[in-house]
């Protein structure tokens, strides 16, 4: 059951460049998003979520857009820098206001960014 | 930055056994949940709890599990009867809220290995 969807394993970009990572969904109850990245032997660290009212967030080199039709977002990192070399996971919710809503995650993307 | 324990770090045990993983979240968050990773595959929703009740639970979190809020502090999840395939890592998280309006942090996570 792959409600979220990130279709490539692994990016490698230079220092400098952008990075996009993609993500994919399927389930049209899904009103929330995030990206977390993960180190090894670390757990997941947020970096950034959109609601699905907008189709754009910014947060520093960190963009993440959302086309709703499309069920596809996507996340930028401008410029990238090797500090960034993790798993970048994609994680979707459907859950209201005061309930604890669960996580649906992706399979995650391994980022490299080489010098 | 405020953050969420877990121990221990690692945890080996025999089939069969029982396994209590530990949890401190964050002090004034209200929402909790377990999560795990099986090597190489995506990380996955067990279970939520809230005004201390389970809110949720996947089809993973069956009668073999358990979660428990034993004082102000802790928030542990209980394996009565590991299987080879419980083998994972677990992580805990917590929120102020639901993931729907604010992000969730994550614990650097418990590696179950169960020989």
């Amino acid at each position: 059951d792959q409600q979220v969807k990130q279709n490539s394993p692994s990016l490698s970009v230079q220092e400098g460049r952008i990075s996009i990572l993609n993500c994919d969904y399927t389930n049209s109850m899904f009103d929330y998003f995030l990206w977390y990245k993960k180190y090894p032997a670390e757990g997941p660290t947020f970096l950034i979520s959109i609601s699905s009212i907008k189709d754009k967030n910014e947060d520093g080199r960190f963009t993440v857009f959302l086309n709703k039709s499309a069920k596809h977002l996507s996340l930028h990192i401008v410029p990238s820098q090797p500090g960034d070399s993790a798993v970048y996971f994609c994680a979707a919710t459907g859950g209201s206001t005061g309930t604890a809503s669960k996580l649906t995650f992706g399979t995650g993307t391994r980022l490299q960014v080489t010098l | 930055e405020p953050e969420v324990t877990q121990t221990p770090s690692h945890q080996v045990t025999q089939m069969g056994q029982e396994v209590i993983l530990r949890c401190v979240p964050i002090s004034n968050h209200l929402y909790f949940y377990w999560y795990r990773q099986i090597l190489g595959q995506k990380v996955e929703f067990l279970v939520s709890f809230y005004n201390n009740e389970i809110s949720e639970k996947s089809e993973i979190f069956d009668d073999q599990f358990s979660v428990e809020r034993p004082d102000g502090s802790n928030f542990t999840l209980k394996i009565r009867s590991t299987k080879l395939e419980d083998s994972a890592m677990y992580f805990c998280a917590s929120s102020e809220a639901s993931f729907g309006t604010l992000k969730a942090f994550f614990g650097q996570g418990t590696r179950l290995t169960v020989v």
